[in-house]
């Protein structure tokens, strides 16, 4: 079974500063996805990024960017120039590639809440 | 733009009662998962359906759980009886079904509470 840990519950950062969510997971696959998705005041669930595990490059979106270190099992999120708008609980998570049972779940850290201060 | 619906936003209800929850997947998306997410666990998958036949539920209680799609634009989650454990957020996510690691695109979520 997969599990992800987010060591980080809460975490603060001034607006239009750069700031660094950690993520770590524990797998025995091989191949596999990784994202990481924003759960502001309002609930809903937003996808920030997406990783492909057989991909070196690290997947960025705009000022959103991931440290992919496969063999070390990390996945961090950075936030450039953060703006009040990012202030949400942050969620990382895995999905293992394949056909068998659980290919398609998603299994997510316990998140970490991100302040944005004026 | 496209988008999961889920109704209803709030839920209160007593004990013992019954509580459907309803999702529309996005138009076009032939994959749906129902998530819950709580304080001490998190997010965890209850089902999850490919051309609206469920492929795992395993995460779903059984005895007062059940999960269908009466078509492909209506997925039903239903609690008979619901208790207070069953006191959550749960979600509906939907995706296209094409390939392997594809986002998952979620819902508004339903808040749950059984007093």
């Amino acid at each position: 079974a997969q599990t992800v840990t987010q060591s980080q519950p809460e975490m603060s950062v001034q607006e239009a500063e750069t700031v660094t969510l950690s993520c770590t997971y524990d797998t025995s696959e091989s191949n596999y996805y990784l994202f990481w998705y924003k759960q502001p005041p309002s609930r809903q669930m937003i996808l920030v990024i997406r990783q492909e595990a057989y991909k070196q490059q690290n997947a960025t979106e705009n000022r959103f960017s991931v440290n992919f270190q496969k063999a070390a099992k990390s996945f961090s999120l950075k936030i450039s120039d953060s703006q009040l708008g990012d202030t949400a609980m942050y969620f990382c998570a895995f999905m293992k590639q394949g056909s068998g049972a659980g290919s398609y779940q998603l299994t997510f850290g316990k998140g970490t809440k991100l302040s944005v201060i004026p | 733009d496209a988008r999961v619906t889920q109704t209803p936003r709030d839920k209160v209800t007593e004990m013992g009662q019954e509580v459907t929850m309803r999702c529309q997947p996005i138009l076009g998306h032939n994959t749906v998962f129902w998530y819950r997410q709580t304080m001490m666990q998190g997010l965890e998958l209850l089902a999850y359906f490919r051309n609206r036949a469920p492929l795992d539920d395993s995460g779903m209680p059984k005895d007062r759980f059940s999960a269908e799609m009466p078509d492909a634009t209506l997925a039903t989650l239903k609690i008979q009886p619901s208790e207070p454990r069953d006191s959550a957020v749960y979600f509906c996510a939907s995706g296209l079904g094409m390939s392997r690691g594809e986002t998952q695109y979620f819902g508004p979520g339903t808040r749950l509470l059984v007093l």
